[in-house]
This record gives C-alpha cells, sequence and structure tokens, in this order.
C-alpha cells in the first residue's frame, strides 16, 4: 500500500488564525481524502480532492473554512481557516488504491490540531 | 492530549481469549465493508474487508461476519494478544466504495 506522510504531525493555534496540514504520498494517486477526527470520536469525510478538480465537499463543510488544493497526483493540503477551539481533532488524509481490483483506503497518521 | 477513543464503549478480553466487536451499519444500500484498526497517535490501519455478496471472510486471525438482514457486522479476533489493543471502526461504502461512512468505533482492551 501506499506511504502516506502529514505534516505538521501536531500544532497548537491559537483562535482566529489558520493552519495548512500538507499530506504526500509516496506514489500517484487519482483520489484522496479529508477526514475530521473530533476528540473521542468516529472520522467524518470533510471532502474529496481529485487533481485537476475543484474538490467536493460533504455537507456541513464549506470551502471557505476549509481550502483544499490538489496540484499535483502524490500531494494534497487542507488548511483549516479562521480557527475556533471547536476546530481542534485529528485531521486526516487518505488515498484510494486497487490492490487487488478493490477500492481500499488507506490512511496516514493524522495532525493533531489543538485550538486555545 | 485527549486520546482516540477516549469516550467510546470499550470490550476488555484477557490475553489468549477471543474477541468479537461488533457494527450496526447504517445505508441498506452499503455493498462494500471495512474493519479499521487504530492505535493511538496513529491513523486508521486497514484490517479487513467484505463485500454484500458475501457473509463470511477470513484473514489472518481475524474474521468478518456480514449480516444484511439486520444490517450488522462483527469481527472476530482469534487469541487476542495485547498488540491487539486499539479503537476498531467498521466503515461502510457503496457503489465505487469512494465514500466511506465510518461507526462510532470500539476500543479493545487485551489484559494479560
Amino acid at each position: 500500500s501506499a506511504v502516506i506522510s502529514q505534516k505538521p504531525s501536531r500544532d497548537i493555534c491559537q483562535r482566529g488564525t489558520s493552519l495548512t496540514i500538507q499530506c504526500q504520498v509516496d506514489s500517484q494517486v487519482t483520489m484522496m481524502f479529508w477526514y475530521r477526527q473530533q476528540p473521542g470520536q468516529s472520522l467524518t469525510l470533510i471532502a474529496t480532492a481529485n487533481q485537476g478538480s475543484e474538490a467536493t465537499y460533504e455537507s456541513g463543510f464549506v470551502i471557505d473554512k476549509f481550502p483544499i488544493s490538489r496540484p499535483n497526483l502524490t500531494f494534497s493540503t487542507l488548511t483549516v481557516s479562521n480557527m475556533s477551539p471547536e476546530d481542534s481533532s485529528i485531521y486526516l488524509c487518505s488515498v484510494e488504491e486497487r490492490p487487488l481490483g478493490v477500492n481500499e483506503q488507506f490512511f496516514g497518521p493524522g495532525t493533531r490540531l489543538t485550538v486555545l | 492530549g485527549e486520546s482516540v477513543g477516549l469516550h467510546l464503549p470499550t470490550l476488555s478480553v484477557q490475553e489468549g481469549d477471543n474477541s468479537i466487536i461488533n457494527c450496526a451499519y447504517s445505508n441498506s444500500a452499503s455493498d462494500y465493508f471495512i474493519w479499521y484498526k487504530q492505535e493511538s497517535g496513529k491513523g486508521p490501519q486497514f484490517i479487513i474487508d467484505i463485500r454484500s455478496n458475501m457473509d463470511k471472510r477470513q484473514g489472518q486471525r481475524v474474521t468478518v461476519l456480514l449480516n444484511k438482514t439486520v444490517k450488522h457486522l462483527s469481527l472476530q479476533i482469534a487469541a487476542t494478544q495485547p498488540g491487539d489493543s486499539a479503537v476498531y471502526f467498521c466503515a461502510e461504502g457503496s457503489g465505487g466504495y469512494n465514500k466511506l461512512i465510518f461507526g462510532a468505533g470500539t476500543r479493545l482492551a487485551v489484559h494479560p
């Protein structure tokens, strides 16, 4: 499976600021996804990021708050804008591969964000 | 900082026992199901998957059972080891399996 890295691994930020999270994959992938995992909770899909097109956002998530870039097939960024304490979460990127002919999603290690 | 699964239901088992983790999925149209394991400070790790045309699939020490009638999924871990301690999530997908819907998660605590 693809090796996925994220930067930063964790950060503590002040409210009102923005943070950009990077996701790097060691192979070319068509579909990348960004998830949020709030403290003690499950994962919620924020958006799907395909290279060469605008990201597709899920209900409850908007581009102004979570702008996404996908400049090539190995890299994506997610920005958390105008942060508030409610944005404190783990943010995870994932990629979709077809190792055995079935689409499978593999996750990066996550970025733990704390907003004060 | 707060760890993953702090507020999730916990299944406690003795080392060497078999573990069964259950999941009720939400969408009757889902046709693909995955179990993930998430250790503290890490992203979810793929364990095993099953398609809706099957009701059982086995891996190394793990078995997934699917009951579409009651929309229920279970993960069985044989001879549970301390390294199995983690939070386990089921996820469901449909169509091209692109969008995964994750279940609430269960923390598995293995005691020596």
